[in-house]
């Protein structure tokens, strides 16, 4: 089984959608996740990190199941500037380095 | 605050010569990370290191390629005799500790 698996889309939806992406991870003692957003192969930038409780930033909302061992993006009222590639990053314990998904990429059609 | 720095952002090299790779962290970051991503793949990790230190090399290949993070000046990843499986880019992250990670723009290698 993969460390981390998300579906790789690609998510065409038309603007004001919302769209949910989910990722999945295999090592039970992941203790970071994070959401992080690439375009056109260009540096991952940080959308947002991911706790237990859930949080929410705007039309942004992630959300973490420690029992199934996945983690989910909502993206309410989705915006052009929204099309990119999403990837969901954990570590573990003890451990600095990330691992990331392949990333799912998203489409806002106008 | 300036963000990482990576340079040169494109690097174009003959199989058989050397790629190296610089990264300036962020001011006040002492952590940096490397991370290489092949084309249609995701970030795999390479290496963490701190200032003088490896920290964790488990991500990088066994040969023709080392990692350092000096006292005085940037990071530098160093690829010896490339091969045209070496093209990727390679990322550059810094975090002042164990927080969030912060990219670099990349640095696009391109082996001919």
């Amino acid at each position: 089984r993969k460390e981390v698996e998300q579906d790789p889309g690609p998510f065409n939806v038309p603007e004001g959608a919302t769209v949910a992406f989910n990722c999945t991870y295999s090592n039970s003692a992941s203790q970071s996740f994070f959401w992080y957003r690439q375009d056109c192969r260009k540096e991952p930038k940080l959308l947002m990190s991911v706790y237990s409780s859930g949080n929410e930033d705007g039309r942004f909302t992630a959300q973490l199941n420690r029992a199934s061992q996945y983690i989910s993006l909502l993206i309410r009222d989705s915006k052009l500037s929204d099309s990119a590639t999403y990837l969901c990053v954990f570590s573990s314990s003890g451990t600095y380095k990330y691992i990331f998904g392949t990333g799912t990429r998203l489409k806002v059609l106008a | 605050n300036a963000g990482v720095m990576q340079n040169p952002r494109h690097l174009v090299r003959r199989r058989g010569q050397e790629a190296r790779l610089r990264c300036s962290p962020m001011k006040g970051h002492s952590h940096v990370y490397w991370y290489r991503q092949l084309p249609e793949e995701g970030l795999k990790f390479m290496v963490y290191l701190q200032k003088e230190n490896i920290i964790d090399e488990s991500g990088m290949p066994k040969e023709r390629f080392s990692a350092e993070f000096p006292k005085e000046g940037p990071s530098i990843l160093r690829i010896q005799q490339v091969v045209r499986g070496d093209s990727a880019a390679y990322f550059c992250a810094s975090s002042p500790g164990a927080y969030e990670q912060f990219f670099g723009p990349g640095t696009r290698l391109t082996v001919l």
